[in-house]
C-alpha cells in the first residue's frame, strides 16, 4: 500500500460546479498537508497549506484534513475554465531535516469544461 | 520577486555530454531543492541545501552533481547521463525557517532534459 493514495482521475466538470479532491494516507506521523496546481509544462505552485487537523479557506479554495480517518481534502468552489490543472496532494511528519520530506500523491487531473 | 528563474528551459544532451542546469531565486530563501518529475507522477525529491550546505541527497546517482555556490544559486551538473534520465527538472526554494514557512513553497518552470 502506498502511503499517500489519490485519485489520477481525469476529473471532468462543468464551469460553476465545485469541485472535490481526495487523498488517502496510511502514516498516522504526517502533520503538514499540502494542496499544489500543476498546470502542463509548468512547475507545481503551493495552494494551501495545512498543519494538523481542520479546514482552511482562501477564496474559492478550501482544505480539510481529519486525521482521525487519514483523509484530506481540497474543495473548488464555482470553478472555472483556469482551474483545469492537475492537484498533487503532499504530505510530511515534520518540518525538519529527512521529517520534512514531502510525500505526494500521483495527483488528479481536472478538466473543466465552459 | 516572488519567482524561482531555472535555465534553461529546454535541453537535449547526449550520453558523453556534460551539461548544467542552474536555478536563482532573489526571495532570500535559505532553502533550495532539486526534483525530478517523469510525465504523469508527482515530483521526486533529489537534493535539499539548506544555508548552502547539502543536506538531504535521496540516494541519487554519482552523474548527478548539486552545488550551490551562494545563497541564491543553484546548479545540477550533468555527466554521462542516460536514457532513463529524460525528465522535467524542477529546483524550489523554502523560507527555511520556522513550522509554516518550511516548505517547498516556490517551485521554477523546470528544466525539460532528453538524453539521446
Amino acid at each position: 500500500q502506498k502511503e499517500v493514495e489519490q485519485d489520477p482521475g481525469p476529473l471532468s466538470v462543468p464551469e460553476g460546479a465545485i469541485v472535490s479532491l481526495n487523498c488517502t494516507y496510511s502514516n498516522s506521523a504526517f502533520q503538514y498537508f499540502m494542496w499544489y496546481r500543476q498546470y502542463s509544462r509548468k512547475g507545481p505552485e503551493l495552494l494551501m497549506y495545512t498543519y494538523s487537523s481542520g479546514n482552511k479557506e482562501d477564496g474559492r479554495f478550501t482544505a480539510q484534513v481529519d486525521k482521525s480517518s487519514k483523509y484530506i481534502s481540497l474543495f473548488i468552489r464555482d470553478s472555472q475554465p483556469s482551474d483545469s490543472a492537475t492537484y498533487l496532494c503532499a504530505m510530511s511528519v515534520g518540518n525538519a531535516g529527512n521529517n520534512r520530506k514531502l510525500i505526494w500523491g500521483l495527483g488528479t487531473s481536472l478538466a473543466v469544461n465552459p | 520577486d516572488t519567482e524561482v528563474t531555472q535555465t534553461p528551459k529546454h535541453l537535449v544532451m547526449g550520453m558523453t555530454n556534460k551539461k548544467s542546469l542552474k536555478c536563482e531565486q532573489h526571495m532570500g530563501h535559505r532553502a533550495m531543492y532539486w526534483y525530478k518529475q517523469k510525465a504523469k507522477k508527482p515530483p521526486e525529491l533529489m537534493f535539499v541545501y539548506s544555508y548552502e550546505k547539502l543536506s538531504i541527497n535521496e540516494s541519487v546517482p554519482s552523474r548527478f552533481s548539486p552545488e550551490c555556490p551562494n545563497s541564491s544559486l543553484l546548479n545540477l551538473h550533468l555527466h554521462a547521463l542516460q536514457p532513463e534520465d529524460s525528465a522535467l527538472y524542477l529546483c524550489a526554494s523554502s523560507q527555511g525557517h520556522g513550522i509554516s514557512r518550511n516548505t517547498e513553497a516556490f517551485f521554477g518552470q523546470g528544466t525539460r532534459l532528453t538524453v539521446v
